[in-house]
């Protein structure tokens, strides 16, 4: 079974500075989707990004980046030039390809502050 | 596009009835709907994928006859909590997958059993 690892409960940042958020994940599988969803206070689910697994080069929106280390089965979220309305609950994912079920399997969350 | 709509936002009920949550695919089609619960300051949890035109399939320990799911169309799915409890209050979110690799969800129910 696939199972998603969120180590840091909570982290803080400094407006316009730069986090990094982890994630560790577990599979005996070679194709696979991971994402990042961020949850602000109004709980509504929003995705950040998505990265394919069969795809080397790490996946990038806009001031999102991540970390895509396969062997080491590590997805990290960096975020740049934080602001105030990226403070929200953070859930990195993971989708196993093949599955008819297609389910998401999620991390525990982290929950970012962005301080003024 | 790809929008899902939830209701209700919000349900206070009475121990010992029942809620009926429902979640719409406004412009797209749905085979597929995914139902979770989420507790206080916790992650989602799956309960249960909803497939049109079939029964449900149920994560290992949710009760079916407790979280009853229809999914009748290929644009609504509803969970129903059946003789709620206290311990039932939670926020339950559904979502679809519009995308072959994507997801969006609901805005979520916050029940609450008094």
């Amino acid at each position: 079974a696939q199972t998603v690892t969120q180590s840091q409960p909570e982290m803080s940042v400094q407006e316009a500075e730069t986090v990094t958020l982890s994630c560790t994940y577990d599979t005996s599988e070679n194709n696979y989707y991971l994402f990042w969803y961020k949850q602000p206070p109004s709980r509504q689910m929003i995705l950040v990004i998505r990265q394919e697994a069969y795809k080397q080069q790490n996946a990038t929106e806009n001031r999102f980046s991540v970390n895509f280390q396969k062997a080491a089965k590590s997805f990290s979220l960096k975020i740049s030039d934080s602001q105030l309305g990226d403070t929200a609950m953070y859930f990195c994912a993971f989708m196993k390809l093949g599955d008819s079920s297609y389910k998401l399997i999620f991390g525990s969350g982290t929950r970012l502050l962005v301080r003024p | 596009g790809a929008v899902v709509s939830q209701h209700p936002s919000r349900v206070i009920c009475k121990s010992g009835t029942s809620v009926k949550i429902e979640c719409r695919s406004l412009d797209f089609q749905a085979t597929t709907m995914f139902w979770y619960r989420q507790f206080p300051k916790q992650s989602l949890m799956l309960m249960a994928t909803s497939n049109e035109g079939s029964k449900a399939t149920y994560e290992q320990g949710v009760e079916k006859d407790k979280f009853l799911i229809n999914h009748a169309s290929l644009t609504l799915s509803t969970l129903t909590v059946t003789s709620a409890h206290p311990e039932d209050s939670s926020f339950y979110i559904c979502s679809a997958r519009p995308l072959l690799y994507g997801y969006t969800f609901g805005s979520g129910t916050r029940l609450t059993v008094v």
